[in-house]
């Protein structure tokens, strides 16, 4: 049973380039979270989508960043115009139930912007 | 103030020793608790939740909670090298959105 499955680990963009991040959730979970995690800081929600909806983006960025989670297919956090102050690891979690009570995170995408 | 606050270590302990990890919370209507493991470079992996005032226990782990002081605590008996990481301290406000972490302790336990 494979777990979250994220890609690519480590992606290096230049910026003003796009970035996009992938995130496969466990087998079963139709509930997906993005968090950012900042070097020395917390994990920070970005948004929670379910199958076709964004039910939550109260942590999303206003500008640049945009997220979706398609009927098929993998869930998908795109960062347009991408800046310095974009690096960091982007982790995604899922639940089968539509609440966080346990959250099963990927191993998490690391965003390198020269 | 933070929303959730935890003392960011390293907090050092010897082999065999308990290791104490505290975190404060400031929303008061903070419904549930959780206790992440992250190693370096690695996702993180809930450990421990706890839904009301004391302790819960699970094999080395014990949660405890008081909702009167918003403070929950983390404590690891009979500590071992495989438990060095980052205990990140998560709180759930009410919503099924998101979870509020805090930066995380990170925990060294010396031979």
């Amino acid at each position: 049973n494979a777990g979250v499955m994220q890609n690519p680990r480590h992606l290096v963009r230049r910026r003003g380039q796009e970035a996009r991040l992938r995130c496969s959730p466990m087998k079963g979970h139709s509930h997906v979270y993005w968090y950012r995690q900042l070097p020395e800081e917390g994990l920070k929600f970005m948004v929670y989508l379910q199958k076709e909806n964004i039910i939550d983006e109260s942590g999303m960025p206003k500008e640049r960043f945009s997220a979706e989670f398609p009927k098929e297919g993998p869930s998908i956090l795109r960062i347009q115009q991408v800046v310095r102050g974009d690096s960091a690891a982007y982790f995604c979690a899922s639940s089968p139930w539509g609440t966080n009570e346990k959250l099963f995170f990927g191993s998490g995408t690391q965003l390198s912007v020269l | 103030q933070k929303e959730v606050e935890q003392n960011s270590g390293p907090l050092s302990v010897p082999e065999g020793a308990i290791a104490s990890l505290n975190c404060t919370y400031s929303d008061r209507v903070s419904q549930s608790f959780f206790w992440y493991r992250q190693y370096s470079g690695k996702s993180p992996e809930l450990i421990m939740s706890i839904y009301s005032n004391g302790d819960k226990e699970d094999g080395r782990f014990t949660a405890q909670l008081n909702k009167a002081s918003q403070y929950v605590s983390l404590l690891i008996r009979d500590s071992q090298p495989s438990d060095s990481a980052t205990y990140l301290c998560a709180v759930n406000t009410g919503t099924a959105s998101k979870l509020t972490f805090g930066t995380g302790t990170r925990l060294q336990v010396t031979l």
